[in-house]
């Protein structure tokens, strides 16, 4: 069966330090992976997919960048964290566009 | 613009009625609808899939169904108890991407 994994779990960083959050599928080959962000209070906004290594799109303009240096391996990663940038990620896959979105149990990230 | 509506916000509810979620959405042109349920701090688990071609899914005492062509979606769900209190969310999948609606949640009074 196919799992998701993403940690850390929580993660406190000051302002202006970097930040590397992972993702890893087990049990499939050449999955769809998302990066979403949850605010406090807010519906999820997609931030980045990749549909295969080395391809990611970007949805939303911001602080963020994201990278697939391998077939199930997704990264978050900011060169330096703002206060704005505080929030729930959740990472997830799927297979092709029929298949069922599956998310990872997320990263609550707080910025101070 | 493809935007998700979910009605009501919060609901609550006392042990064993039944109870339906709503869901809306602007494009109709899906290629499916699918339902999460959220605890909190938690990630989303997946309750439902429907593809566009679909009227309806049911899974236990979840019944999820689609009209694509006035753009909503219900879900169904039978004597509620406690433990189904949660966020319920839906979103709708527009080729790559799939647009979430903001929730419902659900809170069930023992």
């Amino acid at each position: 069966s196919q799992t998701i994994h993403q940690w850390p779990a929580t993660l406190v960083q000051p302002v202006g330090s970097p930040l590397s959050l992972e993702c890893t599928v087990e049990g499939t080959s050449n999955p769809n992976l998302y990066w979403y962000r949850q605010a406090a209070g807010r519906g999820l906004q997609l931030l980045f997919y990749s549909v295969g290594i080395g391809q990611i799109s970007s949805e939303v303009p911001q602080n963020l960048s994201a990278s697939r240096p391998q077939d199930r391996q997704f990264i978050l990663s900011s060169k330096k964290l703002l206060l704005s940038d505080s929030g729930f990620y959740l990472c997830a896959w799927s297979g092709h566009f029929n298949s069922p979105l599956h998310f990872g149990n997320g990263t609550r990230l707080t910025v101070t | 613009k493809q935007e998700v509506t979910q009605i009501p916000a919060a609901l609550s509810v006392p042990e064993g009625e039944n109870l339906v979620l709503n869901c809306s959405f602007t494009d109709s042109a899906i290629y499916n609808l699918q339902w999460f349920r959220q605890d909190p701090g938690k990630g989303l688990t997946s309750l439902l899939l429907i593809q566009s071609s679909q009227r309806e899914q049911t899974s236990g005492r979840l019944n999820a169904s689609l009209d694509k062509s006035s753009g909503r979606s219900t879900l169904y769900i039978a004597a509620s108890q406690p433990g189904d209190s949660a966020t319920y969310l839906c979103a709708v999948r527009y080729g790559n991407k799939l647009v979430f609606g903001a929730g419902t949640i659900l809170r069930v009074k023992s």
